[in-house]
């Protein structure tokens, strides 16, 4: 069945950066995009980027200068890079997966807690 | 950037209530709006897809409607375990969430 599983590291120094992993299964990522969502604690939530089925990158504009998404099909793994972390950066990552351009986000992974502080 | 705001914010009501929940964009989605259940420290769960489809497996008490910029999302009787804070998501133009109305049993 589909799932995804988010990784990395609970605590990231203030100007350092962020690296976290999306491990997918259930389906393809040459057939799916998969898409970067963080909600900060007990805040909304906010689109952050996305990696499409072809391999191209669209990135939240407040954040694009900031941010890289890549991923390595053959370990169905996403990778999700921020630089210049600051305590506004603290929230849960979410990946979800967009199985076509029209599509609603379906499945989403449980989330990873970052925070950000000295 | 199209901007989402949901009403209310805070919502509380009784067991077998019929709640209602809006989302109003700042222009015109063309009904690309979502509504996503989250309860306390668990993801977003996709309830109702472009405006009126009900996801796979989604309880048929659960309902949406509306066009242009203006959508809502029904519960036609509220159960315990609909206790959760409802987002929605426009997709007409890259993804926006609204900030969420949370609902609490009376």
């Amino acid at each position: 069945q589909v799932q995804l599983k988010e990784s990395g590291p609970g605590l990231v120094q203030p100007s350092q950066t962020l690296s976290l992993t999306c491990t997918v299964s259930g389906f393809s990522l040459t057939s799916n995009s998969v898409h970067w969502v963080r909600q900060p604690p007990g805040k909304g939530l906010e689109w952050v980027g996305a990696i499409w089925s072809g391999g191209s990158t669209d990135y939240n504009s407040a954040l694009k200068s900031r941010l890289s998404i890549s991923r390595d099909t053959s370990k169905s793994q996403v990778f999700l890079k921020m630089n210049s972390l600051q305590t506004e950066d603290t929230a849960i990552y979410f990946c979800t997966r967009l199985w076509r351009t029209v599509a609603p986000f379906d499945y989403w992974g449980q989330g990873v807690m970052v925070t950000v502080s000295s | 950037d199209i901007q989402m705001t949901q009403s209310p914010s805070f919502l509380s009501a009784s067991v077998g209530e019929r709640v209602t929940l809006s989302c109003r964009a700042s222009q015109n989605i063309n009904k690309y709006l979502d509504w996503y259940q989250q309860k306390l420290g668990e993801a977003p769960k996709l309830l109702i897809y472009n405006t009126n489809n009900l996801h796979t497996g989604i309880p048929s008490r659960f309902s949406g409607s509306g066009s242009g910029t203006d959508y809502t999302l029904t519960i036609s009787s509220l159960q315990p375990e609909d206790v959760a804070t409802y987002f929605c998501l426009q997709r007409n133009s890259w993804y926006t969430f609204g900030a969420g109305t949370k609902l609490e049993l009376k």
